[in-house]
Order: C-alpha cells, then sequence, then structure tokens
C-alpha cells in the first residue's frame, strides 16, 4: 500500500482564522514532506521531516507552521493567511535511511482558499 | 532559479503514437531522477524512477532513458493513451538535500483520439 492521506480535501478560510492541514502514511516512512502548489505550476518545497524532526524549512513564513506528532502523522497549522497562500497542499512521504528506495508518494492534496 | 529544466510546455499526440517528454539538470550531486504524472485536481503520481548508474529502464509502455554525460533524461510513453492526457513533470533529488524533489515545469499531454 503507498497511500498518503490527506484532510480536509478542501478548505476555505479567512485572513484571520486558523486552521490545520493533516496527514497520514503507514508506509513505515520516517520522512515527510510539504510542497505547495500553484495552478500550472509544479510543487514547490516547503518543509522536510526525517524521524520527526524538523531537517529543512525552505524559508516558510512563519504564518505556516509544522508538526510531526509521530511517524506516522504530519501536520500544518495555518494562520493569518494571505489570498496569495490559496493553493493545493501537498504532502509526501519517503524512506529516509541510505540504501532503501527513495520513492516519495505524495497525497491528494488539500486545495485551499484563503479569502 | 529552475535546477530541472522540461520541455516541451505542452505536446499533442495522436493515439497510439509516442509522446516525449525531455528534462535536463546541471547539479551532478543529482542521483534520483523520478517521474510523476498529475492529473487535475489531484496529487502526483510516481510513474518510474532511474539512477544515474542505469541507461534506461522500462516499466510497461513507460521508458527513462538516462544520459549522464550530457546530464538528460527522457520520458518515453509508447502507444499513447487517450487516458495518459495528463501534467508530467520531471524531478530529481540528492541525498543531502533531504531527498527533497526539484521539479521541472511540467509538460501538459493531451492525446488525441
Amino acid at each position: 500500500d503507498t497511500e498518503v492521506t490527506q484532510t480536509p480535501k478542501h478548505l476555505v478560510m479567512g485572513m484571520t482564522n486558523k486552521k490545520s492541514l493533516k496527514c497520514e502514511q503507514h508506509m513505515g516512512h520516517r520522512a515527510m514532506y510539504w510542497y505547495k502548489q500553484k495552478a500550472k505550476k509544479p510543487p514547490e518545497l516547503m518543509f522536510v521531516y526525517s524521524y520527526e524532526k524538523l531537517s529543512i524549512n525552505e524559508s516558510v513564513p512563519s504564518r505556516f507552521s509544522p508538526e510531526c506528532p509521530n511517524s506516522s502523522l504530519l501536520n500544518l497549522h495555518l494562520h493569518a493567511l494571505q489570498p496569495e497562500d490559496s493553493a493545493l497542499y501537498l504532502c509526501a512521504s519517503s524512506h529516509w535511511t541510505s540504501g532503501r528506495p527513495r520513492e516519495q508518494y505524495f497525497g491528494p492534496g488539500t486545495r485551499l482558499t484563503v479569502t | 532559479q529552475q535546477q530541472v529544466k522540461q520541455s516541451p510546455q505542452s505536446l499533442i499526440v495522436q493515439k497510439g503514437g509516442i509522446s516525449i517528454i525531455n528534462c535536463a539538470y546541471e547539479n551532478t550531486a543529482f542521483d534520483y531522477f523520478p517521474w510523476y504524472q498529475q492529473f487535475p485536481g489531484k496529487g502526483p503520481a510516481l510513474l518510474i524512477a532511474i539512477r544515474p548508474d542505469v541507461s534506461e529502464k522500462k516499466e510497461g509502455r513507460f521508458t527513462i532513458s538516462f544520459n549522464k554525460s550530457a546530464k538528460q533524461f527522457s520520458l518515453h510513453i509508447m502507444d499513447s493513451q487517450p487516458g495518459d492526457s495528463a501534467t508530467y513533470f520531471c524531478a530529481a533529488s540528492r541525498v543531502n538535500s533531504g531527498y527533497a524533489l526539484n521539479f521541472g515545469k511540467g509538460t501538459s499531454l493531451l492525446v488525441t483520439p
């Protein structure tokens, strides 16, 4: 099973709201990723977690706050977003250990609209 | 700065034809090259991937050709079908960047009946 699940599928929020995106995988992967994808553009990396610790933050504004409570779950907390943050937010996971397969699997994404 | 350059931006192929998408990279530290297929409103789905010690990899109708000296790789879709109509992204990653994927800009493929 190579499934990564994300909830919710769609989210509309105002600029003063606080919301969270959730991601889950049960493939035993120890690396999890958040990507942001604007329309007709490729996914852009936001964060990488390895063994539940933040490994990479691609200079993402602090209004995006990631959290990895355990090896299967990844959250993205949203606060005071701007309309230009509207996008498809993708979660992905992969193995992390050298010698293991490098395949990275994506979830279906959360379509976020900031009004 | 786009680390992986992809062409063409769009492609129209007749059913049964061969679709060819090309990618080029500059960073020789890249050591893993996957291709993803994405349908509208869906997440990218891994199609096929290759490492630089292999020149070609085939899975069903999909083949990756890899030219390490030219720093280029390509996806060939044989016997293209209307159901293959989607956006295709090439990508590259390296170990010391957390395996994060650097994507090409994507190719919108339309297979006509």
